[in-house]
Formats: C-alpha cells, sequence, structure tokens
C-alpha cells in the first residue's frame, strides 16, 4: 500500500543550526512524483518542490536543499543556517496513478521549532 | 496571479447548522480538490473534479458532505448538518492538468478554512 512516513514528529534546532527532516515513502508504482509543502503557523500550505521518480538529483535551493535516494525510498529535506522564519510544519507527498487510480499522499508532518 | 482563495476564512456554527464553504481555482487550473485537515487524521483528499466533474468523491465521510463545482471559477463543500466532529480546517487545491497525467501535478492550496462546530 502507498504511505508517506515521517517519522520525526517535532525537531527543536537553534537559530543557524542546520536540520534534516526525513520522509521515507512506499509505493508500487515505478513512476511517482513526491513534493514537499511548508505550513506556517498561519496555516497555509506553500509549495516547495516537486521531484519525479526518475531525477535522482539532489537540488539546492538558497538554504534549502533536497536528497533523494530511490535506492532507500526516502526524500529527505535539509535546511542550512536555520532561521526563526524557518518554523512551521513540514509536509512531505506522494503522488502517482499513471497505470490506475491517482493517490496524493501527505505524510503526518513534522514540526520544526527553531529557537532564537 | 491570484492563489486559490477560500471563503470564509473562520467558521463557527452550532451543531445542525448548515456549513457552506466556497473555494476559488486559480485560473486555467482544470482541477480541484478539498481536503480536510484534523490533529487525529492529518490531511485527507475528500473529493475531487476534473473540468467541474466530481472524479473520485471517496474520502467524503458521509451523506451530509456533498461538494458541487458549478463553473470552472467555484466550487462549494456542503455539510447539512454539520456535527462538532466536523471541526476542521478545510482545504481547497487546484492543479493545472498536463498531459503527463495528473499524478505528475502540483497542487496549489488556498489558505484554509477553520471550521469550529459547537
Amino acid at each position: 500500500a502507498q504511505k508517506v512516513t515521517q517519522a520525526q514528529t517535532e525537531i527543536s534546532v537553534v537559530e543557524k543550526e542546520d536540520v534534516t527532516l526525513d520522509c521515507v515513502y512506499e509505493t508500487r508504482d515505478t513512476t511517482y512524483y513526491l513534493f514537499w509543502y511548508k505550513q506556517p503557523p498561519s496555516g497555509e500550505l506553500v509549495f516547495l518542490i516537486r521531484r519525479n521518480s526518475f531525477d535522482e538529483q539532489n537540488e539546492i535551493s538558497g538554504r534549502y536543499s533536497w536528497n533523494f535516494q530511490k535506492s532507500t525510498s526516502s526524500f529527505n529535506f535539509t535546511i542550512t543556517a536555520s532561521q526563526v522564519v524557518d518554523s512551521a510544519v513540514y509536509f512531505c507527498a506522494l503522488s502517482e496513478g499513471r497505470g490506475g487510480t491517482y493517490k496524493y499522499i501527505f505524510g503526518t508532518g513534522t514540526r520544526l521549532k527553531v529557537l532564537a | 496571479d491570484a492563489g486559490v482563495i477560500q471563503s470564509p476564512r473562520h467558521e463557527v456554527t452550532e451543531m445542525g447548522q448548515e456549513v457552506t464553504l466556497r473555494c476559488k481555482p486559480i485560473s486555467g487550473h482544470d482541477y480541484l480538490f478539498w481536503y480536510r485537515q484534523t490533529m487525529m487524521r492529518g490531511l485527507e483528499l475528500l473529493i475531487y473534479f476534473n473540468n467541474n466533474v466530481p472524479i473520485d468523491d471517496s474520502g467524503m465521510p458521509e451523506d451530509r458532505f456533498s461538494a458541487k463545482m458549478p463553473n470552472a471559477s467555484f466550487s462549494t463543500l456542503k455539510i447539512q448538518p454539520s456535527e462538532p466532529r466536523d471541526s476542521a480546517v478545510y482545504f481547497c487545491a487546484s492543479s493545472r492538468g498536463t498531459s503527463g497525467g495528473l499524478y505528475t501535478d502540483t497542487q496549489y492550496f488556498g489558505p484554509g478554512t477553520r471550521l469550529t462546530v459547537l
């Protein structure tokens, strides 16, 4: 069955520390997409990144970077030099359904607290 | 470009009352999704539409819930009668719809409606 696991419920770091948020997924499809979203205290869900299953190149966007490893079914998210504004709940999501029923599955989220 | 618009942002109602949540998707997007977020169950997909037609409503919890999309720029989620366990944040999202298939799309979310049923 399809599943997205974010084992870290809550992480606290001090400003300027690096932090990695883990995401492990399960799927039987060979073609799928992975996403990360940010939900700040204001409540909206903000799209961060989309990655397809054939592209295992790491991606960097400013202080954000993503490491996709198909061998371990993981799509981890690292924030370098964290800032208080990074405090939010971060969700990983899996999208599949090329050959059948469409599924867009969210993990349970990791709450990141960045302390000044 | 404007993002997904939802109204109201907050709704407080009493048990038994009818509640209507509204959504305007991003212009040009062919798919619209309704989600519910609770602490216990996380983010759940309730229903989604393609070109105003409901495609999958298997996530709708009960017959008390109904959703419509009368045109490409407007959708409603209605709960009648409402119950305290319906209290949650309800999100609307939309996606463009590409030739690669729905599963390749990014969903863009609205700000959500926080519903409290007393």
